[in-house]
């Protein structure tokens, strides 16, 4: 069983629709990250989260440690919004970062 | 710009052939690692390093070498190529290793390798 899973896999939405990607996990964290990668390109930081929530923009992340899960929201969806999420767990305790296997949005305009 | 700077960006190879990805930062990071990238599964550790001069394997070492001489650089060589190490190669960096909290990630652009 994978520590980190994300869902869905796949999402299509449209122009201005409100998104959510979910992670779970099932270790004990010190963070959580969100990452975004685009076709071709490489992958960029969006959010690190401990607790709470964080805001950037149309971006918002939230975690909530209990339930061991986090969501990504993104507000006003637009077709540059388009690219493959991830999210990575630092559970503290392991040697390395676990990642989750992406879910790959699709904003049609 | 800071961040990482990964070298090259496409690379054909064939069986047998050994090269270098290059990779470098200049955010005096302690944390560097490679990963690979492959279609439905999650970014896999490939080595790490903690800092000049100490590397560690991770989930899939074998085929791969490491060294860390300097803070900046954390170069990845495939000895001997296969075809099953065809696959998109990513560095990247972060403050703290991931026994503490990393802070933010930094990842290069990516190596898209393909041995035939």
């Amino acid at each position: 069983k994978n520590e980190v899973e994300q869902s869905p896999q796949n999402l299509t939405a449209q122009e201005g629709e409100f998104i959510t990607i979910n992670c779970s996990y099932s270790v004990g964290i010190s963070a959580l990250h969100w990452l975004q990668q685009h076709p071709g390109g490489g992958i960029v930081s969006l959010f690190m989260l401990s607790s709470g929530k964080k805001k950037h923009g149309r971006l918002i992340a939230t975690i909530n440690i209990q339930e061991k899960h986090s969501s990504l929201h993104i507000t006003a969806s637009h077709p540059r919004d388009s690219a493959v999420y991830i999210c990575a767990v630092n559970s503290g305790s392991a040697r390395q970062l676990t990642f989750g296997s992406g879910t790959q949005l699709t904003v049609l305009p | 710009n800071a961040g990482v700077t990964q070298t090259p960006k496409f690379q054909v190879l064939k069986t047998g052939q050994s090269m270098t990805l290059q990779c470098a930062q200049d955010m005096n990071h302690e944390y560097m690692s490679w990963y690979r990238q492959d279609p439905g599964m999650g970014l896999r550790l490939i080595h790490y390093s903690v800092g000049a001069g100490i590397t560690d394997q991770g989930e899939v070492p074998n085929g791969y070498n490491v060294s860390r001489s300097t803070t900046e650089d954390f170069p990845l060589r495939l000895l001997s190529a296969a075809p099953s190490q065809t696959s998109v190669y990513f560095c990247a960096s972060s403050r703290f290793p991931p026994v503490f909290n990393t802070g933010e990630l930094f990842f290069g652009e990516g190596s898209r390798l393909t041995v035939l």
